[in-house]
């Protein structure tokens, strides 16, 4: 069976520092991962993917997360938080591969960015 | 650049009533999905659909629910009576290549 975690459900970064959001999973087969961002009242949209290609994945808006097997995480960074960063953000691993593709979430982060 | 659109944005129903949420996704994708986001909580499986059949389902997707592409462009998710519990976000998904998804914006569902 695959599982997410998300480590935190509430972060909180000034505008300009670091973002660290972060990712644990479980599977029995080579995962693919995603995470997804939801503005309020917004629909999801895909910030980026790991598909069994390069372990360190570059998305969009500035957005980063290295795809570590040993540690079995997927944590999200950024190098400077912006106020529009504010959001909730989800972990996903799919099982393809497994025999089920379904998406299987976490249960988010929500991001809170300081002026 | 393709999106997955869904109507309506927001319907409201009282408990009992049929509804029926649609979805256009992706022209050339085969595969299609419905989530559900109840609120404050996290988005979760309801049911896969692919060559013309329930490919997975989850424990939540019971009777009440089916699923339908009546023609080559829509997808619906109808629930047969409605429950107070049946309000959340729905959002449909479509995909060409098992892996990567692509949601609507969703339909925010209200029984009263």
């Amino acid at each position: 069976a695959q599982s997410v975690t998300q480590l935190d459900s509430h972060v909180s970064v000034s505008e300009g520092t670091p973002v660290l959001l972060r990712c644990n999973y479980s599977s029995s087969y080579s995962p693919s991962l995603f995470w997804y961002v939801q503005h309020p009242n917004k629909g999801l949209q895909l910030l980026l993917k790991y598909t069994s290609a390069a372990t360190l994945v570059k998305g969009i808006n500035g957005f980063e997360a290295e795809f570590k097997k040993s540690e079995t995480s997927f944590h999200l960074t950024k190098p400077s938080a912006h106020m529009s960063d504010a959001a909730e953000y989800f972990c996903v691993v799919s099982g393809a591969g497994s025999g089920t593709y379904k998406y299987i979430f976490g249960t988010g982060t929500r991001l809170k960015v300081l002026a | 650049e393709p999106e997955v659109t869904q109507t309506p944005s927001h319907q409201v129903t009282q408990m009992g009533q049929e509804v029926i949420l649609r979805c256009v996704p992706i022209s050339n994708h085969l595969y299609f999905y419905w989530y559900r986001q109840i609120l404050g909580q996290k988005v979760e499986f309801l049911v896969s659909f692919y060559n013309n059949e329930i490919s997975e389902k989850s424990e939540i997707f019971d009777d009440q629910f089916s699923v339908e592409r009546p023609d080559g462009s829509n997808f619906t998710l109808k629930i047969r009576s409605t429950k107070l519990e049946d309000s959340a976000m729905y959002f449909c998904a479509s995909s060409g290549d098992l892996y990567e998804q692509y949601f609507g914006p969703g339909t925010r569902l209200t029984v009263t």
